[in-house]
């Protein structure tokens, strides 16, 4: 069976500190992908950025960041130098396939820049 | 290029009446899926569209809730009769088929709130 933990329910900042998001996932398909979407106070599900299990290569993009690492399972998000408009909701999701693609969210990760 | 629509954003109804969501995919997706977002909880599929076929309703309480998508195109989900706990945003996505990043796109989402 597929699951995703986020095991931070909220996380506090203060404007321009840096923040991590954590992601654990559980899967025995050895080709799957690994996904981050926002979710702002609108409520619409916003994708970030998508990573197959074939790459581990982790990146920057602007002030996003991820470190995947399948030795532990964890494919985890960090925002530099975070603005309030960062406040939101982050969800992390599994895909693998199955006959078609199935998503499978984690619980989501309130993260609050405060002023 | 358009996102996915959704309509209405909010609907607030009596248990045991009866209530429809629309979605229209991004023009040209072939796959399209609604989930349920419970407040504190990730999205959970209800039901899968591939085309105008179903491809997965294996999470849908298909006692009460409906759903078409009769030309391939748009959709509408529908439950009868609501119950408390149906309360909740339901929120469509679409993706490309055969796209190689295997991105879903999503909507703004209906809030439902069964009185």
């Amino acid at each position: 069976a597929q699951k995703v933990t986020q095991a931070q329910t909220e996380i506090s900042v203060v404007e321009k500190e840096d923040v991590t998001l954590d992601c654990v996932y559980e899967t025995r398909d050895t080709t799957y992908y690994l996904f981050w979407y926002k979710q702002p106070p609108s409520g619409e599900l916003v994708f970030l950025i998508r990573r197959n299990s074939f790459d581990e290569q982790n990146e920057i993009s602007g002030r996003y960041s991820w470190n995947f690492q399948k030795s532990t399972s964890s494919f985890n998000f960090t925002i530099t130098a975070s603005q309030v408009v960062d406040s939101a909701v982050y969800f992390c999701a599994l895909s693998v396939f199955s006959g078609t693609y199935k998503y499978i969210f984690g619980t989501g990760t309130r993260l609050k820049v405060l002023a | 290029e358009a996102g996915v629509a959704q309509s209405p954003r909010y609907k607030i109804i009596e248990k045991r009446q009866s209530v429809a969501f629309w979605c229209n995919p991004i023009s040209g997706h072939a796959t399209l899926y609604w989930y349920q977002q419970i407040l504190g909880q990730g999205p959970k599929l209800l039901i899968q569209f591939q085309n105008n076929g179903v491809v997965d309703d294996s999470q849908l309480p298909k006692d009460r809730f409906s759903a078409e998508r009769l030309k391939g195109v748009d959709s509408t989900l529908k439950i009868q009769p609501a119950k408390l706990e149906d309360s909740a945003v339901y929120l469509c996505a679409s993706r490309f088929s055969g796209q190689v990043k295997n991105i879903q796109y999503f909507g703004a989402g209906t809030r439902l709130s069964v009185l």
